[in-house]
């Protein structure tokens, strides 16, 4: 069936680069996602890519997709404070339904 | 792993009438569960978080008369959208806290509500 994994828990040095990796099973999955919780908020759209793509980058975002292993990456570049948060993975494999992966939490060492 | 269900996946109503959107964890016990509704640009506002037996805890700017949430027991929570209207049309998606072997979000596959 249609599954989304992620690892649950990721420390990095603040000032380090941050990879938060995410693996799907449906390859039919039209575009992946990153969503970003901060304690008692939503889950805030950090990027996306589209699944014909194989990078995308954004500032401190890098998003790697490589689609003949259904694995998908968001680096974030010199980790600060305030990206520490829960980061989830996504897909869409139609125009309602939406799978999620069941977050990393990403702490940041002094 | 953690189970999920939402249900319907999606639901046309008509303006005034209530709308009940379910949330099931089916292999797991989940005492916590939230209220997600998606808005443009793809975000998901939390719009309350629901605790099994207890009332359930509404964001800011979120009515808690029109949006009812009942979290009767460790398994289900269900969100009734009353006296339905338009702008009410959206995507509503549930997640469920689980813990211990089934710790993390499991979210559900969410719900598309259009009031016509």
């Amino acid at each position: 069936g249609e599954d989304v994994e992620q690892s649950l828990f990721l420390s990095v040095r603040e000032g380090d680069s941050s990879v938060i990796n995410c693996t799907y099973t449906d390859s039919s999955s039209t575009y992946l996602y990153w969503y970003k919780q901060e304690p008692g908020a939503g889950l805030q759209l950090l990027t996306y890519i589209f699944s014909n793509m194989d990078m995308k980058q954004d500032q401190r975002l890098t998003v790697l997709l490589n689609k003949k292993d259904k694995h998908l990456s968001l680096r974030i570049a010199d980790t600060q404070t305030g990206d520490s948060a829960i980061y989830f993975c996504a897909e869409t494999v139609s125009d309602d339904k939406i799978i999620f992966g069941k977050g990393t939490r990403l702490h940041i060492l002094p | 792993g953690a189970v999920v269900s939402q249900h319907p996946s999606w639901v046309i109503c008509k303006s005034g009438t209530s709308v009940k959107i379910e949330c099931r964890s089916l292999d797991f016990q989940a005492t916590t569960m939230f209220w997600y509704r998606q808005f443009p640009k793809q975000s998901l506002m939390l719009m309350a978080t629901s605790n099994e037996g207890s009332k359930a805890t509404y964001e800011q700017g979120v009515e808690k008369d029109k949006f009812l949430i009942n979290h009767a027991s460790l398994t289900l929570s269900t969100l009734t959208v009353t006296s339905a209207h338009p702008e009410d049309s959206s995507f509503y998606i549930c997640s469920a806290e689980g813990q211990g072997d089934n710790y993390g979000y499991t979210f559900g596959s969410g719900t598309r509500l259009t009031v016509v």
